[in-house]
């Protein structure tokens, strides 16, 4: 069974920092990855998707790797403004006997303060 | 406009009383999903479905049904909702396969069973 792990749970940084955020997972046949960020009480906005032959994937001030081998993908996040304030989730799409499930981690709620 | 709808957003109810959650997606996707969130375990996803009249569970699918009777539509159903149900419920739509199929989520049903 697929298990999505994000680490740190919880971040605080003064804006302007760069900073980076982790996202684990155990079963490597994946299809894709997907970030997305959650604003309090409302949907996900997607940010990011990476296909599992890609290394990585970039939009604006947000760069997303993918280690397929070692179950790990990296959100990188430079110049941090107050609007960036809100929970990442990272989303893994596996191959479970011709299905495609979905896990989700917890996420990581991130703090910029002005 | 692409967009995924949920109806209703916002639902209070008794414990026992049927309900459905509709869902329903413009972009033509075949692979349907949805998920409940609560604090602390994060998305789940409940039931999934890769094209028309093929569904399967996720990883909490005891109390609900679905049925996906035409691609545009993805009911959730609760034949006899209980406290423990109460949660954010999510839908979602994607290309399947290996293509690039990022998830689409809906704005999000909010239910409470008392």
């Amino acid at each position: 069974k697929q298990e999505v792990t994000q680490i740190p749970a919880a971040l605080s940084v003064p804006e302007g920092e760069n900073l980076v955020l982790n996202c684990s997972f155990t079963d490597s046949a994946i299809y894709n990855l997907q970030w997305f960020r959650q604003d309090p009480g409302k949907g996900l906005t997607s940010l990011l998707l990476i296909q599992s032959s890609q290394r990585e994937q970039t939009s604006g001030r947000l760069n997303a790797s993918l280690d397929k081998s070692s179950g790990r993908s990296t959100l990188y996040i430079a110049a941090s403004q107050p609007g960036d304030s809100a929970t990442y989730l990272c989303a893994v799409r596996t191959n479970s006997g011709g299905y495609q499930k979905v896990t989700f981690g917890i996420g990581t709620k991130l703090q910029v303060i002005p | 406009e692409a967009q995924v709808t949920q109806n209703p957003r916002y639902l209070i109810t008794v414990t026992g009383k049927k309900l459905t959650v509709t869902c329903s997606q413009n972009m033509n996707h075949e692979y349907m999903s949805w998920y409940r969130q609560d604090p602390g375990l994060g998305l789940r996803q409940i039931y999934y479905s890769m094209n028309v009249e093929v569904t399967d569970k996720g990883d909490v699918p005891e109390g609900y049904k679905v049925s996906r009777k035409e691609k545009r539509n993805f009911p959730l159903i609760l034949e006899s909702p209980s406290p423990n149900q109460t949660s954010l419920y999510f839908c979602a739509s994607s290309l399947p396969g290996t293509a690039y199929n990022e998830q689409f989520f809906g704005p999000g049903t909010r239910l409470t069973v008392l």
